[in-house]
């Protein structure tokens, strides 16, 4: 069965230090996601991406966020300086079709979790 | 704004039978989906309504109703290995999911 997956499964980083947790999302799906879970929180919306651009972020999703699909298969999201809030576990998911169409599931990867210390 | 509640816990049997509500207030409404969560793990689909009544799949079944922004997921036959969070989302417009804190259940044997 197809999956999302992202590496590294675990990234410890000091404050101010950039990061880049990749994702690749299953093959034929179209939108790509990342959310966020702080230990003990819910599960939080960072921003959506579809045809190569962000259809949708969150408030959290700040200057210091970015997306990238630098190729056909990679999906990644870069924090320029780390913050020790920003310590969490990050969740990239991919949907195959149009919010309109019923039953759009969203498939989430494994995560990873990003310590900043 | 967006609010999704759901308790925060509920422990059950092997073999019973567990409701979990949540109970939302969006702006816009375009799908509720049901997550499971193991922890340290992924959220995994488990359902979806979009229209009121109940879906079942299984041993698990969902119910919503639109008109009082209310939404249940039924699990029958507990088993151990349905120990595990269990997580309310909304889709409102466009494609991003409003995650409930999740009702971590307990099956005890």
């Amino acid at each position: 069965e197809p999956e999302v997956t992202q590496t590294p499964s675990h990234q410890v980083t000091q404050m101010g230090q950039e990061v880049i947790l990749r994702c690749v999302p299953i093959s034929n799906h179209l939108y790509f996601y990342w959310y966020r879970q702080i230990l003990g929180q819910k599960v939080e919306f960072l921003v959506s991406f579809y045809n190569n651009e962000i259809s949708e972020k969150s408030e959290i999703f700040d200057d210091q966020f970015s997306v990238e699909r630098p190729d056909g298969s990679n999906f990644t999201l870069k924090i320029r300086s780390t913050k020790l809030e920003d310590s969490a576990m990050y969740f990239c998911a991919s949907s195959q079709r149009r919010d309109r169409e019923i039953h759009n599931e969203q498939f989430f990867g494994p995560g990873t979790r990003l310590t900043v210390l | 704004g967006q609010n999704i509640d759901q308790p925060t816990e509920m422990t059950a049997t092997e073999g019973a039978i567990v409701q979990i509500n949540c109970t939302y207030q969006t702006s816009g409404f375009n799908g509720l989906f049901w997550y499971q969560q193991h922890a340290g793990e992924a959220p995994t689909f488990l359902s979806y309504n979009v229209l009121d009544g109940l879906e079942e799949k299984g041993r698990f079944s969902s119910f919503l109703s639109r008109s009082k922004g209310y939404s249940y997921l039924l699990l029958k036959e507990l088993q151990m290995k349905d120990s595990a969070s269990y997580l309310c989302a909304v889709r409102a417009a466009g494609n991003k999911l409003t995650f409930g804190g999740g009702t971590r259940v307990l099956v005890k044997p």
